[in-house]
């Protein structure tokens, strides 16, 4: 069983809408991160939030915005997105010390319109 | 800059057989190394964590990785592998925030 919960599992979304992923743990972790896995390649880091301050932003388009409203829980609101967008999106968190394991969820597989 | 390299991008293997996944490393600064697995449609699990101490680190499944500071390697091992092993499996650098990942690399065991 992870400890780090995304929903949805699955989202098919056009090229117009605006939709948000959700994370939430429950480890007392005060680092969370977004990664960008596409098919058959290693996840690649989008971005930070340590303490839920961004940290870190990848230089990821404006289209991707993420939100940390607590400790607990990890957004990202997504508009306008294009079909290269298409990946499966992976949240994770861990202790705010440099070195530390990060949790994964089971992530959210997005096709893009 | 921190990178990492999977040396070999697929690893068949018979069950039972032994099986070495090799990953090399670049860091100037002090390295934390990790091995996740990640199965079919499924998130990555920490397999084996390296962050200081004993160069021998092991997991409760049976794989072991050894970090050699001298020949900047990580690699994972398992005596005897299962079916259950088939996975795709990743090592990785961690830098101030955020993980550096290898390409992967996936092993496929066969009966």
């Amino acid at each position: 069983d992870t400890e780090v919960t995304q929903t949805p599992k699955h989202l098919v979304m056009g090229m117009t809408n605006k939709k948000s992923l959700k994370c939430e743990q429950h480890m007392g972790h005060r680092a969370m991160y977004w990664y960008k896995q596409k098919a058959k390649k290693p996840p690649e880091l989008m971005f930070v939030y340590s303490y839920e301050k961004l940290s870190i932003n990848e230089s990821v388009p404006s289209r991707f915005s993420p939100e940390c409203p607590n400790s607990s829980l990890l957004n990202l609101h997504l508009h306008a997105l294009q079909p290269e967008d298409s990946a499966l999106y992976l949240c994770a968190s861990s202790q705010a010390r440099e070195g530390q394991p990060q949790h994964f969820g089971d992530g959210t597989r997005l096709s893009i319109l | 800059a921190q990178s990492v390299t999977q040396l070999d991008s697929q690893v068949p293997v018979f069950e039972e057989a032994p099986v070495e996944l090799r990953c090399n490393y670049s860091s100037s600064v002090s390295v934390y190394l990790f091995w996740y697995v990640q199965y079919p449609n499924q998130g990555l699990q920490l397999l084996l964590k390296y962050l200081s101490g004993s160069t021998l680190v092991k997991s409760i499944n049976g794989f072991e990785a050894e970090f050699n500071k001298s020949q900047t390697s990580f690699h994972l091992r398992k005596p005897s592998v299962h079916i259950s092993d088939t996975a795709e499996y990743f090592c990785a650098v961690t830098r101030r925030w955020g993980l550096i990942f290898g390409q992967g690399t996936e092993l496929s065991v066969k009966p």
